[in-house]
């Protein structure tokens, strides 16, 4: 157990549908992650947060957005889906911005129909 | 710019042989690296660090890397292979400032498969 906690674990929703997936870090950590896995992109880094604050970005389509929270858990928002948007969606947070390792949830399954 | 490279997608081996899987990375400056294990469907685990201390570093479920500057490499070993080392398996360095990557910068993985 990683310390990471991600619900919920499988989300199934049709497209055009709108789905928030959650991330509580471990005690401790200010940094948050998230990433999309699919078996044809493999492993996709989207946003990054830091003590609140966006700390970089990197392929997060316009209809995701996310946000971390004054108690430092987050929400990556999911609007419009489509089918190519089911994927696997890690959390990992640590404990700093950089030069240190992530610790990953278990993830959240979407499936889009 | 920091970059990783794994240098096998898959590789296969028998239950009871070693296991080498390759990294290389490009870094400006000393690195932060590490090795992380998914299973199936499963998160991905942190299986060893390297932070600018010992260059030999051991991990978790017998694996070790060494850290070789002068071949900007950190591959990971494992004297003998178990059914349950097959995995996928990422090296990842991580910087200082963010970007489209992130402060965590992975390779692309290597698949293990591992025959009785």
């Amino acid at each position: 157990d990683s310390g990471v906690t991600q619900t919920p674990k499988h989300l199934i929703t049709a497209t055009g549908q709108r789905v928030t997936l959650r991330c509580s870090p471990r005690s401790g950590d200010l940094s948050v992650y998230w990433y999309q896995q699919s078996l044809d992109q493999g492993l996709q880094f989207l946003i990054q947060y830091y003590n609140g604050e966006e700390r970089a970005k990197g392929n997060i389509l316009e209809r995701f957005s996310a946000q971390q929270f004054p108690d430092l858990h987050s929400e990556l928002n999911l609007s419009s889906l489509e089918l190519g948007d089911s994927a696997l969606y890690f959390c990992a947070s640590s404990v700093a911005s950089r030069n240190t390792e992530a610790f990953f949830g278990q993830g959240t399954r979407l499936t889009v129909v | 710019a920091q970059s990783v490279t794994q240098l096998d997608s898959h590789v296969s081996v028998s239950e009871g042989t070693p296991v080498l899987l390759r990294c290389n990375y490009s870094s400006s400056y000393s690195p932060s690296l590490f090795w992380y294990v998914q299973h199936p469907n499963k998160g991905l685990q942190l299986l060893l660090k390297y932070t600018s201390a010992a260059t030999l570093v051991k991990g978790i479920n017998g694996f070790e890397a060494e850290f070789k500057k002068s071949e900007t490499s950190f591959h990971l070993t494992k004297p003998s292979a178990h059914m349950s080392d097959a995995a996928e398996y990422f090296c990842v360095v991580s910087h200082s400032y963010g970007g489209s990557q992130g402060n965590l910068i992975f390779g692309k993985g290597t698949k293990l498969s591992v025959k009785p």
